[in-house]
């Protein structure tokens, strides 16, 4: 059974850093794309990026860039996305998301993970 | 960034409804659209992909249609457990963006 499972909720000051992370487990970790799903309180899904764990090749999402970043460790499974200096704004649930890919289908995800709850508050 | 525009944003149906919900791409994307249902607190769950393809172990009360930019997702006879948020996502080109989202409630 494919399952992604994610780091506990975190309650963070502004300018504080932090990384969060997806660990993968019953597939093959290196060779699917993994990609982090930024949700507004109240508000709907935004992709903030993917990488490939196997030589972590790594897109952002333009409104995302230079923002966070997102890496990979294929020994432990295990991909992350961290922040360097949080704010207020930053508050949100984070997904993680295994992307697949079929002919004539596209990409698209078959599994998520729980959800990580970012909270920043002074 | 390819974008997707659903309709409605909120709908309220009663139990045995029929419910359909539009997704519109700014360009053509051939059949690459996928369809989740979230509910609150919980991560998405796909639905459909390729448009109309459903999801192992998805009801038969939903389906999908339609290619190049206009899309529908029914829900033919509405359940409880379909209260729900559903949101389209283009599967064509990262960022794979999603839908703004339909909340479907009861009426």
């Amino acid at each position: 059974e494919v399952q992604l499972v994610q780091s506990g909720a975190e309650m963070k000051k502004p300018g504080e850093s932090l990384k969060i992370s997806c660990k993968g487990s019953g597939y093959d970790f290196s060779n699917y794309w993994i990609g982090w799903v930024r949700q507004l309180p109240g508000k709907g899904l935004e992709w903030m990026g993917i990488i490939y764990p196997d030589d972590s090749d790594t897109s952002y999402s333009p409104s995302f860039q230079g923002q966070v970043t997102i890496s990979a460790d294929k020994s432990i499974n295990t991909a992350y996305l961290q922040w360097s200096s949080l704010k207020a704004s930053d508050t949100a649930m984070f997904l993680c998301a295994r992307l697949e890919y079929q002919t004539n289908s596209g990409w698209f995800v078959g599994s998520w993970g729980q959800g990580t709850l970012v909270t920043v508050s002074p | 960034d390819i974008q997707m525009t659903q309709s409605p944003s909120s709908v309220s149906a009663s139990v045995g409804d029929r419910v359909t919900i539009t997704c519109r791409a700014s360009e053509g994307i051939s059949i690459w659209l996928a369809w989740y249902q979230q509910k609150p607190g919980k991560a998405p769950n796909l639905l459909i992909y390729a448009a109309s393809r459903l999801q192992s172990g998805v009801p038969s009360r939903f389906s999908g249609s339609g290619s190049g930019t206009d899309f529908t997702l029914t829900i033919s006879r509405l359940q409880p457990e379909d209260f729900a948020t559903y949101y389209c996502q283009q599967a064509k080109s990262f960022p794979y963006t999603f839908g703004q989202g339909t909340k479907l409630d009861i009426k």
